[in-house]
């Protein structure tokens, strides 16, 4: 198992601004990932990020709304940039720790948005 | 089209019987599906894994089955308490595609 601390756990931003947030591992991982989940609602998969190279966006994310840093083996960030009301949810990095061929996820704890 | 369910309405159990969730897709040939919790607030957390050779899965009070026929996996909670009060996720997984297909989650509440 892993423990994931993400940073902040809540903010309340104003429309037009932009919000970091950090995700640590407490090991070396090779896949990250980032999520968005609303209140009752499905997780809903932002991007894939990798070490070394560019993160991947699923349909519907782009680079410029949601940038992404993947430095090293055990951090990286989520930035969402000219935030809007829309954007309030909750956002979850997770770590592919299992075993081969099965893709486990570890969260962290998320982070709790809320745009004004 | 694709989709995975999970009941969406909130499952009412005593304390002491066996909880029983579904999680039915269609359109998507897994290689195996996981089962998380999700309480308020936090991250979902693993519990189980089971592949599409697998029938049945079993940790603790925890049972799952995997009916690729059926296009169905159950996730039985025995002896239910109410720290089991939460919410569960099934997801899909493609043979590593290091991607997961996510129900959007049944609330499970054990009434004491």
């Amino acid at each position: 198992s892993a423990v994931i601390s993400q940073k902040p756990s809540r903010d309340i931003c104003q429309r037009g601004t932009s919000l970091t947030i950090q995700c640590q591992v407490d090991s070396q991982v090779t896949m990250m990932f980032w999520y968005r989940q609303q209140p009752g609602q499905s997780l809903t998969l932002i991007a894939t990020a990798n070490q070394g190279s560019e993160a991947t966006y699923e349909s519907g994310f782009v680079i410029d709304k949601f940038p992404i840093s993947r430095p090293n083996l055990t951090f990286s960030t989520l930035t969402v940039s000219n935030m809007s009301p829309e954007d309030s949810s909750i956002y979850l990095c997770s770590a592919d720790i299992g075993q081969r061929n099965t893709d486990t996820q570890y969260f962290g704890p998320g982070t709790r948005l809320t745009v004004l | 089209s694709q989709k995975i369910e999970q009941n969406s309405e909130a499952l009412n159990i005593q304390e002491g019987k066996t909880a029983t969730l579904t999680c039915n897709y269609t359109n998507y040939s897994p290689a195996y599906l996981q089962w998380y919790r999700q309480d308020p607030g936090r991250g979902p957390v693993f519990l189980l894994l089971i592949r599409e050779n697998e029938k049945e899965k079993r940790k603790e009070r925890l049972k799952v089955t995997f009916d690729t026929t059926l296009k169905q996996s159950l996730f039985h909670i025995t002896a239910s308490q109410p720290a089991d009060s939460a919410t569960y996720l099934c997801a899909l997984g493609m043979d590593s595609n290091y991607q997961l297909i996510w129900g959007a989650g049944t609330k499970l509440i054990i009434k004491p």
